[in-house]
């Protein structure tokens, strides 16, 4: 079984440019979560979709970030314009809509974007 | 959400017994204890998840005592390839929460 996979594994790009970050969660996952890691600091959630509607985006830091999930498969975050701070990891996650109490997520590797 | 408080880091030799503590005083009666462990360039990945008592599985054990205030991973006879950051995560699993993460304990296991 393939596991969450993430696009590009790393980014750098201008302050003021765009960039967009894709996510392939587990088939099969109604769940998907974007988090990040800024540097120096922990793992921050930024929202989390089941199947394609966004059912907590409390995380998001402001409106340059977009994330969708069309179709409820694939996840796209793009950054519009990026600044400085954004720099870090974005890890994606996925998991599966059970009953079966768990907290088991599925990461991705990552994408590190750095913004120069 | 439950704060948990583990050490920052640990070193041990290949071999030994690792025992991580991770405390978490304000933990709810519904919160489960899971920990996570994340190798360089790598997402986390999920280890061990208990309520009370003692759970194992092959990677780990996890023990939490009858207050659960607190809860240890234990890694038996650790390779270099344990070397990680392990985070210790409380909360309520129900309704695929997102997941609230500290600053972990990062093991550095040495030959």
């Amino acid at each position: 079984e393939a596991g969450v996979t993430q696009f590009p594994s790393h980014s750098v790009i201008e302050k003021g440019q765009t960039v967009t970050l894709r996510c392939d969660p587990i088939s099969g996952h109604d769940n998907l979560y974007w988090y990040r890691r800024v540097m120096g600091k922990e793992i921050k959630f930024l929202l989390h979709f089941v199947k394609e509607s966004k059912q907590d985006e409390s995380g998001m830091p402001n409106n340059r970030f977009l994330a969708e999930r069309t179709g409820g498969t694939y996840s796209t975050l793009k950054v519009q314009p990026a600044e400085l701070e954004d720099s870090g990891v974005y890890f994606c996650a996925s998991s599966q809509d059970s009953t079966i109490v768990s907290y088991e997520q599925y990461f991705g590797p990552g994408t590190r974007l750095t913004v120069t | 959400l439950a704060k948990t408080t583990q050490p920052i880091s640990m070193d041990s030799y290949e071999g030994q017994e690792v025992n991580i503590t991770c405390s978490h005083n304000n933990i709810a009666t519904n919160d489960y204890i899971t920990w996570y462990q994340q190798f360089p360039s790598q997402g986390p990945r999920f280890i061990i998840q208990g309520y009370k008592t003692k759970v194992t599985n092959e990677v780990a054990s996890l023990f939490i005592p009858a207050d659960r205030k607190s809860s240890t991973l234990s890694l038996p006879r650790v390779s270099l390839s344990d070397t990680a950051v392990y985070y210790c995560l409380v909360g309520d699993v129900s309704g695929n929460t997102p997941l609230v993460f500290g600053k972990g304990t990062r093991l550095s296991v040495i030959a």
